[in-house]
């Protein structure tokens, strides 16, 4: 049974870059035709997905944060990483990791919530 | 972006009634559409996919219908640990987007 696992700094100051990591266990994150991919959930409110990496190391980031977003991969810890530049309070929310297959998220992490503030 | 509009925002329901949630795209998607099931505190849980694929564990009492633009998910006989919210996703076109929500709740 594949599990996810957030982890990172649940507090992050304005303009500084937001860091976080998703652990893969039950299942090696090089094998299968997955996407693991970032999605996150502001308190009350719906759904945005934030972007995915191929276990080739091949990226989809969604425009609208693509100038701020780094995701990229560690096949050696089993990781998958998210990094968000220049944050502000809108950025403040529940952070979910996530496997695709065929495009559907079907196993996701807990998720954890990061705040931007001072 | 393909919007994802989902109705109603909210329905009240008692268990065994049959509850009918409405996802409407758009633009036309085939059959790339997922749904997910939401409790407080929790991640999204994969019911539905490519529109009416029932996911592994799922209960039959969940179905999904539609393609192109309009999509429905029914439960259809609400029990009690299926007051929750559900959304909808679609897969077709880049970037992934989700609908805005529906909550269902007990009458």
């Amino acid at each position: 049974q594949v599990q996810l696992q957030e982890s990172g700094p649940g507090l992050v100051k304005p303009s500084q870059t937001l860091s976080l990591t998703c652990t893969v266990s039950g299942g090696s994150i090089s094998s299968g035709s997955y996407y693991w991919s970032w999605i996150r959930q502001p308190a009350g409110k719906g759904l945005e997905w934030i972007g995915r990496i191929y276990t080739s190391g091949s990226t989809n980031y969604n425009p609208s944060l693509k100038s701020r977003v780094t995701i990229s991969v560690d096949t050696s810890k089993n990781q998958f990483s998210l990094k968000l530049s220049s944050v502000t309070a809108a950025d403040t929310a529940v952070y979910y990791c996530a496997r695709e297959y065929t495009y559907y998220p079907d196993y996701w992490g807990q998720g954890t919530l990061v705040t931007v503030s001072s | 972006d393909i919007q994802m509009t989902q109705s109603p925002s909210s329905v009240s329901a008692s268990v065994g009634d049959r509850v009918t949630i409405t996802c409407r795209a758009s633009q036309g998607i085939s059959s790339w559409l997922a749904w997910y099931q939401q409790k407080p505190g929790k991640a999204p849980k994969l019911l539905i996919y490519a529109a009416s694929s029932l996911q592994s564990g799922v209960p039959s009492r969940f179905s999904g219908s539609g393609s192109g633009t309009d999509f429905t998910l029914t439960i259809s006989s609400l029990q009690p640990e299926d007051f929750a919210t559900y959304y909808c996703q679609q897969a077709n076109s880049f970037p992934p987007s989700f609908g805005g929500g529906t909550k269902v709740e007990i009458k």
